[in-house]
């Protein structure tokens, strides 16, 4: 089946720290790969996404790469910010003829960033 | 686009009371989800719409809820009667179906649920 695996939080780094999150997958089928953001008190927003292996999504700042290979989508960010605390959630969808239309989402993973 | 509408923003109400959570989709979005949200169970895919048409309701927790989509801008999220276990923050998201490629969800704002 589809499932999505993300490192247990919470995380803390000091300002302008290396983040990395990692996020692993199995799939059937053709998966596209997302991180989604949400920031205290509101909903998830789409940070990036990848749509085929090799594929880098980014924005903010933030990369991750589609890595087929290690069936893996780590989030990575050269320097942190305080206001980049925030849970952090890995999810992925099935397209192609096996699309449910659904996104199978980690778990979450909270980041605190200290000044 | 206003993005995925939800209402009301906060609802507090007591044990035994109907609740009644209203979404109204991006417009042109044929999937609708409806999520529950808590510090233990974390984020939980209640139920989700194609074309207004339930797909999966296996997410439900029990027969106190039921969603309905009337028509292609609106679903509701009823629990009837609210526990206080049933307090969370509940999201609505939507998407629209691809061929080939992503099906990115957009989120509403949520509702938060406290039942005293």
């Amino acid at each position: 089946g589809n499932s999505v695996t993300q490192m247990e939080g919470p995380v803390t780094l000091s300002e302008e720290a290396f983040l990395t999150i990692n996020c692993t997958y199995t799939a059937t089928g053709y998966p596209s790969l997302f991180w989604y953001v949400q920031y205290p008190g509101e909903g998830l927003q789409l940070l990036l996404k990848a749509t085929k292996a090799d594929d880098k999504g980014s924005n903010k700042g933030f990369e991750a790469t589609y890595r087929k290979e290690t069936t893996s989508f780590h989030l990575e960010k050269g320097s942190v910010q305080v206001s980049d605390s925030a849970v952090y959630f890995c999810a992925l969808g099935v397209g192609g003829s096996s699309n449910t239309g659904k996104l199978i989402f980690g778990q979450g993973t909270t980041l605190q960033v200290k000044p | 686009d206003a993005g995925v509408i939800q209402s009301p923003r906060h609802e507090v109400t007591e044990m035994g009371q109907e609740v009644t959570l209203r979404c109204k989709p991006i417009s042109g979005h044929d999937y609708l989800f409806w999520y529950r949200q808590t510090m233990m169970r974390g984020l939980e895919l209640l139920i989700y719409f194609n074309n207004n048409v339930p797909i999966d309701d296996s997410g439900m927790p029990e027969d106190r809820f039921s969603a309905k989509m009337p028509n292609a801008s609106f679903s509701t999220l009823k629990i009837q009667p609210s526990e206080p276990r049933d307090s969370a923050v509940y999201f609505c998201a939507s998407s629209l179906a691809r061929v080939w490629g992503s099906n990115e969800q957009f989120f509403g704002p949520g509702t938060r649920l406290t039942v005293l």
